[in-house]
């Protein structure tokens, strides 16, 4: 079955505490993104990738990082969570370029305390 | 800021009732998409529809497109209590096709049984 796989589905934790979000898609998409769903104001892209080792800022990408050594996988990393930070996180994926469809994830929660 | 921007914000109707979401956006674009999404849950596509097309239809949903004044809009004739879910409009600009697609805020449906 198609589709794109985070873990982990929810995560509590305090500030300042290392934390990866796991994100992996099974239909050898080129275009994985990253964004952040905050109450009214829609989804934001923090970053995107059009390929493997290439990655760029999307819209807010303050506080956070990403890496893309696999094209299945594309990990979001917050070295030093803190409160704002606080949302609900969704990876993304799609043929390139990005005006095609886009496949998403079921979403993770975070709450950074 | 390209983001589209929905109308209205929030929508309660009968089952049975036809429900029509707007959608305004700000530049030139190369496609427009509605997605849906069920609370908390990942986004779901509905439908593209290009900017050299006017109008669109997937089942009970049609879409409409006007690059003259910039927005959108989707009927969802018939409605049923399973539609009830966020919808939300993302576009991708001419110029930015490779890169990503611009949600707006969304327009929370409620259809009553």
């Amino acid at each position: 079955e198609a589709q794109v796989t985070q873990n982990p589905r929810y995560l509590i934790t305090v500030t300042g505490k290392k934390l990866t979000v796991t994100c992996s898609q099974n239909m050898n998409h080129e275009y994985m993104s990253w964004y952040r769903q905050d109450p009214g104001l829609g989804l934001r892209q923090i970053y995107y990738s059009m390929n493997v080792e290439v990655t760029d800022k999307g819209d807010v990408p303050e506080g956070y990082k990403v890496s893309r050594k696999e094209k299945r996988n594309f990990p979001l990393i917050l070295e030093s969570p803190s409160p704002n930070q606080t949302s609900l996180y969704f990876c993304a994926s799609s043929l390139w370029p990005a005006k095609n469809i886009q496949y998403f994830g079921a979403g993770t929660r975070l709450s950074v305390l | 800021s390209q983001q589209g921007e929905e109308d209205p914000q929030a929508l309660s109707i009968q089952e049975g009732e036809n429900a029509t979401m707007n959608c305004s956006y700000k530049t030139s674009i190369n496609n427009l998409q509605w997605y849906r999404q069920n609370s908390g849950r990942g986004l779901v596509h509905l439908i593209l529809i290009r900017s050299n097309e006017r109008e669109k239809h997937s089942g009970r949903l049609r879409v409409t497109l006007d690059t003259s004044k910039k927005s959108s809009s989707l009927l969802i004739t018939a409605s049923r209590a399973a539609d009830t879910a966020s919808y939300f409009c993302a576009t991708c600009g001419q110029l930015e096709y490779g890169n990503k697609l611009v949600f707006g805020a969304g327009t929370i449906l409620r259809v009553k049984s």
